[in-house]
C-alpha cells in the first residue's frame, strides 16, 4: 500500500526553523520525484517546492525561495523540507504528494503536518 | 506564479451537472496540457481527479470529466451526489513550478 506519512511540524517563533521530514513507502522512492504543498488555515492549496528522482533538480515556489530547502534521502526512503527564517504567513498544514508524471497529477498525499509560527 | 481563478461557490441538485472553470494564462493554462484537479473534504487531504487537462486515473467515478480551451480548464461533474460537496481546486504547471486556483465550494442542495 503507497503510503505517505509527514512529522516534524510544530509552533516555532519567527525567525527560526524548522525540519519538516515524509516517510514513504509502498513504491519505488527513488524512481519518482516529489512535491511539496501547503494550505493555511481555512486557505487555498499552495504548491511549496519540488525534487526530481534523484535530488539533483529542485524547484520553488517564490514565496520560499531562498528560505526553505526541500531535499531527499533515497537510501532512508524520506523526503525533507526545511524551513529557514519562518514567517508567521507560513503557518500552513504541509503535505508531501508523489506526482503520476513530475509536473502533472499528484496522486499520492500524505495526511499533512501543521506548522504555526507565532511569538 | 499567480493564482488560477476559480469560482469560489458553485451549487446544484443532486442528479444535476455542475462545471466548475479555472482560468490562467497563456503562460500556464493555455501553454501546457498540463491542468490537474484534486477534491477535498475538510480537514482531509486532497483527492486527485484529473491530469493532464482531461485524463482521468483509475478508480476515478467517470462522473468526473475535465476539458480545456485556450487559457481555461474546466471540471465537470455529472449525476450530482450528495458525496461530491467538497472543494475542488484546479492546478498547473507554470514555469518550473505548479500554481493552484483559489478552490471552489460545491454544495449540493
Amino acid at each position: 500500500q503507497v503510503q505517505l506519512v509527514e512529522s516534524g511540524g510544530g509552533v516555532v517563533q519567527p525567525g527560526r526553523s524548522l525540519r519538516l521530514s515524509c516517510a514513504v513507502s509502498g513504491f519505488t522512492f527513488s524512481d519518482h520525484g516529489m512535491h511539496w504543498v501547503r494550505q493555511a488555515p481555512g486557505k487555498g492549496l499552495e504548491w511549496v517546492a519540488g525534487t526530481s528522482y534523484d535530488g539533483s533538480n529542485e524547484y520553488y515556489a517564490d514565496s520560499v525561495k531562498g528560505r526553505f530547502t526541500i531535499s531527499r534521502d533515497n537510501f532512508k526512503n524520506t523526503l525533507y523540507l526545511q524551513l529557514n527564517s519562518l514567517r508567521p504567513e507560513d503557518t500552513a498544514t504541509y503535505y508531501c504528494a508523489k506526482p503520476y508524471n513530475f509536473w502533472t497529477g499528484l496522486d499520492v498525499w500524505g495526511q499533512g503536518t501543521t506548522v504555526t509560527v507565532s511569538s | 506564479q499567480s493564482a488560477l481563478t476559480q469560482p469560489a461557490s458553485v451549487s446544484a441538485s443532486p442528479g444535476q451537472s455542475i462545471t466548475i472553470s479555472c482560468t490562467g494564462t497563456s503562460s500556464d493554462v493555455g501553454s501546457y496540457n498540463l491542468v490537474s484537479w484534486y477534491q477535498q473534504y475538510p480537514g482531509k487531504a486532497p483527492k486527485f481527479l484529473i491530469y493532464d487537462d482531461i485524463k482521468r486515473p483509475s478508480g476515478v467515478s467517470n462522473r468526473f470529466s475535465g476539458s480545456k480551451s485556450g487559457n481555461t480548464a474546466s471540471l465537470t461533474i455529472s449525476g450530482l451526489r450528495a458525496e461530491d460537496e467538497a472543494h475542488y481546486y484546479c492546478c498547473s504547471y507554470a514555469r518550473s513550478g505548479l500554481v493552484f486556483g483559489g478552490g471552489t465550494k460545491l454544495t449540493v442542495l
